[in-house]
């Protein structure tokens, strides 16, 4: 049941880069997105999220971008730090508070000098 | 800044025997969750709890599976009988009222080990 999907399972970018992890869903129904960090032996950190209303939502250094149409949904990281290195995941719900989420399988993003 | 806390961090134990699995949520949320990862997998959501019961869960949370609130401020998940596949990181998440998007706040999670 794949219906958040991370397609690449790992990325690297230099320091100062950008930094863009995909993210692709096949369920209509979902009207929320949001992305989670995870760090090696801690729980998921929430990000950053978006309504499906929504095209952008900015916070700092991260964007994330939804494209309804095509079910796709990206999140950029301007510029790139070596403390960004992590596992991204993707999630979506469809009804905001209290709904259940739904994670993509994750991908590691690792920030080089 | 106020966390979810999850004990323990580790849990040994053998198959048929019964967990439970601990969560402190953040003090003033409403909604609370478990997860889990098996190891290489995706999280994957096993059960929300809301005004003491359960509001949604998934074909894996079985008869196996309960959650309680004991008091005002412990969220537990207890596994009966464990089986071998059982073996995962359980993550426990709250969330508070009106949130925006519904953005939940894991704890560190527990790793289960069943033998």
């Amino acid at each position: 049941d794949q219906q958040v999907k991370q397609n690449s399972p790992s990325l690297s970018v230099q320091e100062g880069r950008i930094s863009i992890l995909n993210c692709d869903y096949t369920n209509s129904m979902f009207d929320y997105f949001l992305w989670y960090k995870k760090y090696p032996a801690e729980g998921p950190t929430f990000l950053i999220s978006i309504s499906s209303i929504k095209d952008k939502n900015e916070d700092g250094r991260f964007t994330v971008f939804l494209n309804k149409s095509a079910k796709h949904l990206s999140l950029h990281i301007v510029p790139s730090q070596p403390g960004d290195s992590a596992v991204y995941f993707c999630a979506a719900s469809d009804t905001g508070t209290a709904s259940k989420l739904t994670f993509g399988t994750g991908t590691r993003l690792q920030v080089t000098l | 800044e106020p966390e979810v806390t999850q004990t323990p961090s580790h849990q040994v134990t053998q198959m048929g025997q019964e967990v439970i699995l601990r969560c402190v949520p953040i003090s003033n949320h409403l909604y609370f969750y478990w997860y889990r990862q098996i190891l290489g997998q995706k999280v994957e959501f096993l059960v929300s709890f809301y005004n003491n019961e359960i509001s949604e869960k998934s074909e894996i949370f079985d008869d196996q599976f309960s959650v309680e609130r004991p008091d005002g401020s412990n969220f537990t998940l207890k596994i009966r009988s464990t089986k071998l596949e059982d073996s995962a990181m359980y993550f426990c998440a709250s969330s508070p009222q009106g949130a925006i998007i519904g953005e939940q706040y894991f704890g560190p999670g527990t790793r289960l080990t069943v033998t």
